[in-house]
């Protein structure tokens, strides 16, 4: 049973345009959130997090929306650029010391 | 510069043989977790130890050990390798709880 879902595997933005990602979770424990970023044979590296005592965390052109209610939380980049062109994972922590939970990750192609 | 290690980078081993990964870190972080990355399957959580001397089971621990005999160091053991363990791992580190993990840059295993 899937805890942290990205539904959408792919993902092609122009450039300049907005891109939205999109991440659901089933866990009512799950208290901190965050995105990854990975570009291929590199690992992951962290991009923004958001605890759940919030609904939005802005870190320049990256945006991350939390809907407790719903159980969805979203990663907005705009302007898109190039370089932003990697697969993004969203991940989720519940109190305590558990790990992180990722979703399956989703592929973003920003097209010039 | 600080962070983490892995070696090796990539390896092909025999299925049968014992193959052990190795992870350090240099940021005197208490967990350490070993994530696999499989193309749809996103990154999945092996083993974790939230500080030295103690190991939890994640995911998908079956055919894999970890020990954590010091703070930096966190091998993870195949003890008789198998195809389905063809895989590209991922080494860990988080300072405390809601805090971001840092990762390595992994190490490709081809088993054959």
């Amino acid at each position: 049973d899937q805890q942290v879902k990205q539904n959408s595997p792919s993902l092609s933005v122009q450039e300049g345009r907005i891109s939205i990602l999109n991440c659901d979770y089933t866990n009512s424990m799950f208290d901190y959130f965050l995105w990854y970023k990975k570009y291929p044979a590199e690992g992951p590296t962290f991009l923004i997090s958001i605890s759940s005592i919030k609904d939005k965390n802005e870190d320049g052109r990256f945006t991350v929306f939390l809907n407790k209610s719903a159980k969805h939380l979203s990663l907005h980049i705009v302007p898109s650029q190039p370089g932003d062109s990697a697969v993004y994972f969203c991940a989720a922590s519940a109190g305590g010391n558990t790990p992180l939970v990722f979703g399956k990750g989703t592929r973003l192609s920003v097209i010039a | 510069i600080a962070g983490i290690t892995q070696a090796p980078t990539s390896q092909i081993l025999a299925a049968g043989r014992r193959m052990t990964l190795r992870c350090t870190q240099d940021m005197r972080h208490n967990a350490m977790y070993w994530y696999r990355q499989d193309l749809g399957l996103g990154l999945r959580l092996i083993h974790y130890s939230n500080t030295a001397g103690t190991t939890g089971k994640g995911e998908v621990p079956d055919g894999y050990s970890v020990s954590r005999a010091n703070t930096d160091d966190f091998p993870l053991t195949l003890a008789s390798a198998v195809p389905s363990q063809t895989s590209v791992y991922f080494c860990a580190s988080s300072a405390q709880r809601n805090t971001e993990a840092f990762f390595g840059q992994g190490t490709r295993l081809t088993v054959v």
